[in-house]
Protein backbone atom coordinates (compact mmCIF):
# COMPACT_ATOMS: atom_id res chain seq x y z
CA UNK A 1 0.00 0.00 0.00
CA UNK A 2 1.71 3.14 -1.52
CA UNK A 3 1.85 5.74 1.44
CA UNK A 4 2.69 8.49 -0.91
CA UNK A 5 0.92 8.70 -4.07
CA UNK A 6 1.42 10.81 -7.43
CA UNK A 7 -1.64 9.94 -9.87
CA UNK A 8 -0.43 11.87 -12.70
CA UNK A 9 2.40 9.57 -14.48
CA UNK A 10 3.04 12.11 -17.12
CA UNK A 11 1.86 16.30 -17.70
CA UNK A 12 2.98 18.40 -20.98
CA UNK A 13 2.63 21.76 -20.50
CA UNK A 14 4.01 24.69 -22.78
CA UNK A 15 6.90 26.74 -21.81
CA UNK A 16 6.21 30.18 -19.81
CA UNK A 17 3.05 28.54 -18.24
CA UNK A 18 2.57 27.20 -14.70
CA UNK A 19 3.27 23.66 -14.21
CA UNK A 20 1.34 22.13 -10.87
CA UNK A 21 2.76 18.58 -9.69
CA UNK A 22 0.41 16.63 -7.48
CA UNK A 23 1.07 14.43 -4.41
CA UNK A 24 -1.20 12.78 -2.10
CA UNK A 25 -0.40 11.10 0.98
CA UNK A 26 -2.21 9.03 3.61
CA UNK A 27 0.13 8.88 6.79
CA UNK A 28 -0.63 11.62 8.84
CA UNK A 29 2.61 10.93 10.90
CA UNK A 30 4.62 12.38 7.89
CA UNK A 31 6.05 15.69 9.39
CA UNK A 32 8.30 16.81 6.16
CA UNK A 33 7.76 16.63 2.95
CA UNK A 34 10.43 16.64 -0.07
CA UNK A 35 10.79 17.50 -4.17
CA UNK A 36 13.08 15.71 -6.13
CA UNK A 37 13.81 16.20 -9.75
CA UNK A 38 15.04 13.48 -11.85
CA UNK A 39 17.30 13.52 -15.17
CA UNK A 40 17.57 10.30 -17.32
CA UNK A 41 20.76 8.46 -16.20
CA UNK A 42 21.38 11.15 -12.87
CA UNK A 43 20.48 10.35 -9.77
CA UNK A 44 17.63 12.83 -8.06
CA UNK A 45 18.76 15.86 -7.01
CA UNK A 46 16.44 17.96 -4.26
CA UNK A 47 14.05 20.52 -5.42
CA UNK A 48 12.53 22.24 -2.09
CA UNK A 49 11.23 20.98 0.83
CA UNK A 50 8.50 22.00 3.04
CA UNK A 51 7.54 21.56 7.18
CA UNK A 52 4.20 20.61 8.42
CA UNK A 53 3.78 23.11 10.39
CA UNK A 54 4.00 25.27 7.43
CA UNK A 55 1.21 25.93 4.18
CA UNK A 56 3.71 27.15 1.72
CA UNK A 57 7.77 27.33 0.91
CA UNK A 58 8.67 29.02 -1.78
CA UNK A 59 12.39 29.10 -4.01
CA UNK A 60 12.88 31.50 -6.81
CA UNK A 61 10.47 29.66 -9.62
CA UNK A 62 8.87 26.72 -7.59
CA UNK A 63 6.13 26.76 -4.79
CA UNK A 64 5.49 23.78 -2.86
CA UNK A 65 1.61 23.48 -1.01
CA UNK A 66 0.99 21.58 1.79
CA UNK A 67 -2.75 21.09 2.80
CA UNK A 68 -2.61 19.00 5.79
CA UNK A 69 -6.26 18.56 6.41
CA UNK A 70 -6.86 16.96 2.72
CA UNK A 71 -3.15 15.50 2.68
CA UNK A 72 -2.37 17.10 -0.13
CA UNK A 73 0.95 18.89 -1.73
CA UNK A 74 1.92 20.15 -4.89
CA UNK A 75 4.46 21.36 -6.34
CA UNK A 76 4.16 24.96 -8.88
CA UNK A 77 6.96 25.65 -11.37
CA UNK A 78 6.56 29.25 -12.77
CA UNK A 79 7.44 30.30 -15.38
CA UNK A 80 8.06 26.40 -16.87
CA UNK A 81 11.20 26.32 -19.08
CA UNK A 82 12.00 23.58 -21.46
CA UNK A 83 14.98 22.64 -18.75
CA UNK A 84 12.35 21.44 -16.16
CA UNK A 85 11.25 18.40 -18.47
CA UNK A 86 12.11 15.99 -15.87
CA UNK A 87 10.91 13.42 -13.58
CA UNK A 88 9.68 14.61 -10.22
CA UNK A 89 9.40 12.69 -7.07
CA UNK A 90 7.60 13.84 -4.07
CA UNK A 91 8.79 12.07 -0.83
CA UNK A 92 8.00 12.47 3.17
CA UNK A 93 10.08 11.89 6.09
CA UNK A 94 8.54 9.75 9.21
CA UNK A 95 8.57 11.57 12.06
CA UNK A 96 11.76 9.38 13.45
CA UNK A 97 13.75 11.44 10.63
CA UNK A 98 15.29 7.78 9.23
CA UNK A 99 13.32 6.64 6.16
CA UNK A 100 11.80 8.61 3.39
CA UNK A 101 9.34 7.14 1.54
CA UNK A 102 9.03 8.16 -2.19
CA UNK A 103 5.51 8.55 -4.43
CA UNK A 104 5.96 6.60 -8.03
CA UNK A 105 6.86 9.76 -10.03
CA UNK A 106 5.59 12.40 -12.52
CA UNK A 107 7.11 13.05 -15.83
CA UNK A 108 6.98 16.67 -16.48
CA UNK A 109 7.58 17.49 -19.85
CA UNK A 110 7.51 21.70 -21.02
CA UNK A 111 6.85 21.86 -24.49
CA UNK A 112 9.13 25.29 -26.33
CA UNK B 1 27.46 18.01 -6.29
CA UNK B 2 27.44 15.59 -3.21
CA UNK B 3 30.86 13.56 -3.14
CA UNK B 4 29.00 10.14 -3.89
CA UNK B 5 30.34 7.30 -5.98
CA UNK B 6 28.72 4.12 -7.38
CA UNK B 7 30.18 1.22 -8.92
CA UNK B 8 29.59 -0.83 -11.10
CA UNK B 9 27.38 1.69 -13.36
CA UNK B 10 26.23 -0.84 -15.27
CA UNK B 11 26.07 -4.66 -15.09
CA UNK B 12 24.44 -7.78 -16.43
CA UNK B 13 24.57 -11.03 -14.28
CA UNK B 14 23.16 -14.69 -14.12
CA UNK B 15 20.48 -15.59 -12.55
CA UNK B 16 21.85 -17.30 -9.06
CA UNK B 17 24.92 -15.24 -8.95
CA UNK B 18 26.04 -12.99 -6.03
CA UNK B 19 26.62 -9.35 -6.93
CA UNK B 20 28.15 -6.32 -5.25
CA UNK B 21 27.45 -3.38 -5.06
CA UNK B 22 29.15 -0.56 -3.82
CA UNK B 23 28.81 3.37 -2.77
CA UNK B 24 31.49 5.80 -1.64
CA UNK B 25 31.20 9.04 -0.25
CA UNK B 26 33.94 11.65 0.16
CA UNK B 27 31.50 13.64 2.82
CA UNK B 28 32.00 11.97 6.00
CA UNK B 29 28.63 11.85 6.32
CA UNK B 30 27.22 9.28 9.09
CA UNK B 31 24.01 8.02 6.84
CA UNK B 32 23.72 5.91 3.80
CA UNK B 33 20.91 4.67 2.28
CA UNK B 34 20.31 1.75 -0.46
CA UNK B 35 16.92 2.46 -3.06
CA UNK B 36 15.64 0.87 -6.07
CA UNK B 37 13.64 2.32 -8.24
CA UNK B 38 10.93 0.59 -10.56
CA UNK B 39 8.29 1.73 -12.62
CA UNK B 40 5.17 2.66 -11.20
CA UNK B 41 7.07 2.77 -7.91
CA UNK B 42 9.16 5.61 -7.04
CA UNK B 43 12.48 4.84 -4.74
CA UNK B 44 11.71 2.14 -1.89
CA UNK B 45 14.02 2.16 0.74
CA UNK B 46 16.33 -1.51 0.79
CA UNK B 47 18.71 -0.89 3.50
CA UNK B 48 20.37 2.20 5.64
CA UNK B 49 23.22 2.60 7.59
CA UNK B 50 23.73 4.88 10.76
CA UNK B 51 27.17 4.62 11.22
CA UNK B 52 30.16 2.20 11.10
CA UNK B 53 28.67 -1.32 11.10
CA UNK B 54 25.05 0.01 12.02
CA UNK B 55 22.57 -1.12 9.74
CA UNK B 56 18.29 -1.81 9.27
CA UNK B 57 16.00 -3.06 6.78
CA UNK B 58 14.01 -0.80 4.90
CA UNK B 59 10.83 -1.50 2.98
CA UNK B 60 12.38 -3.75 0.38
CA UNK B 61 14.84 -5.82 2.35
CA UNK B 62 14.51 -9.60 1.28
CA UNK B 63 17.24 -10.95 -0.54
CA UNK B 64 19.27 -7.96 -0.07
CA UNK B 65 22.29 -7.64 2.77
CA UNK B 66 24.61 -4.64 3.29
CA UNK B 67 27.85 -3.83 5.31
CA UNK B 68 29.67 -1.03 6.41
CA UNK B 69 33.17 -1.08 7.45
CA UNK B 70 34.03 2.19 7.12
CA UNK B 71 32.23 5.74 6.91
CA UNK B 72 32.51 6.18 3.56
CA UNK B 73 31.60 2.98 1.84
CA UNK B 74 28.52 1.26 1.88
CA UNK B 75 28.20 -2.53 -0.15
CA UNK B 76 25.02 -4.14 -0.95
CA UNK B 77 24.99 -7.80 -2.05
CA UNK B 78 22.59 -9.08 -3.53
CA UNK B 79 23.29 -13.22 -2.06
CA UNK B 80 21.81 -15.28 -5.09
CA UNK B 81 20.27 -12.57 -7.85
CA UNK B 82 17.18 -12.66 -9.07
CA UNK B 83 15.14 -11.75 -12.25
CA UNK B 84 12.79 -9.45 -9.66
CA UNK B 85 15.89 -7.67 -8.51
CA UNK B 86 16.71 -6.52 -12.14
CA UNK B 87 16.36 -2.43 -11.36
CA UNK B 88 18.24 0.71 -10.91
CA UNK B 89 19.92 1.24 -7.42
CA UNK B 90 20.58 4.38 -5.75
CA UNK B 91 22.92 5.13 -2.74
CA UNK B 92 21.88 8.28 -1.04
CA UNK B 93 24.03 10.04 1.84
CA UNK B 94 22.66 12.50 4.55
CA UNK B 95 24.46 14.85 7.46
CA UNK B 96 23.06 13.68 10.19
CA UNK B 97 23.89 17.12 12.39
CA UNK B 98 20.75 19.00 11.10
CA UNK B 99 17.11 16.80 11.29
CA UNK B 100 15.40 16.19 7.87
CA UNK B 101 18.30 17.60 5.66
CA UNK B 102 17.45 16.21 2.02
CA UNK B 103 18.97 13.04 1.46
CA UNK B 104 21.88 13.57 -1.69
CA UNK B 105 21.91 10.58 -4.88
CA UNK B 106 24.50 8.85 -6.90
CA UNK B 107 24.12 8.41 -10.21
CA UNK B 108 22.42 5.01 -10.00
CA UNK B 109 23.53 1.27 -10.59
CA UNK B 110 22.18 -0.32 -13.86
CA UNK B 111 21.45 -3.83 -12.72
CA UNK B 112 20.15 -6.53 -15.46
CA UNK B 113 20.31 -10.04 -14.17
CA UNK B 114 18.85 -12.48 -16.87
Amino acid sequence: DQQVKQNSPSLSVQEGRISILNCDYTNSMFDYFLWYKKYPAEGPTFLISISSIKDKNEDGRFTVFLNKSAKHLSLHIVPSQPGDSAVYFCAAWNNAGNMLTFGGGTRLMVKP
Amino acid sequence: DAGITQSPRHKVTETGTPVTLRCHQTENHRYMYWYRQDPGHGLRLIHYSYGVKDTDKGEVSDGYSVSRSKTEDFLLTLESATSSQTSVYFCAIRDSTVSNQPQHFGDGTRLSIL
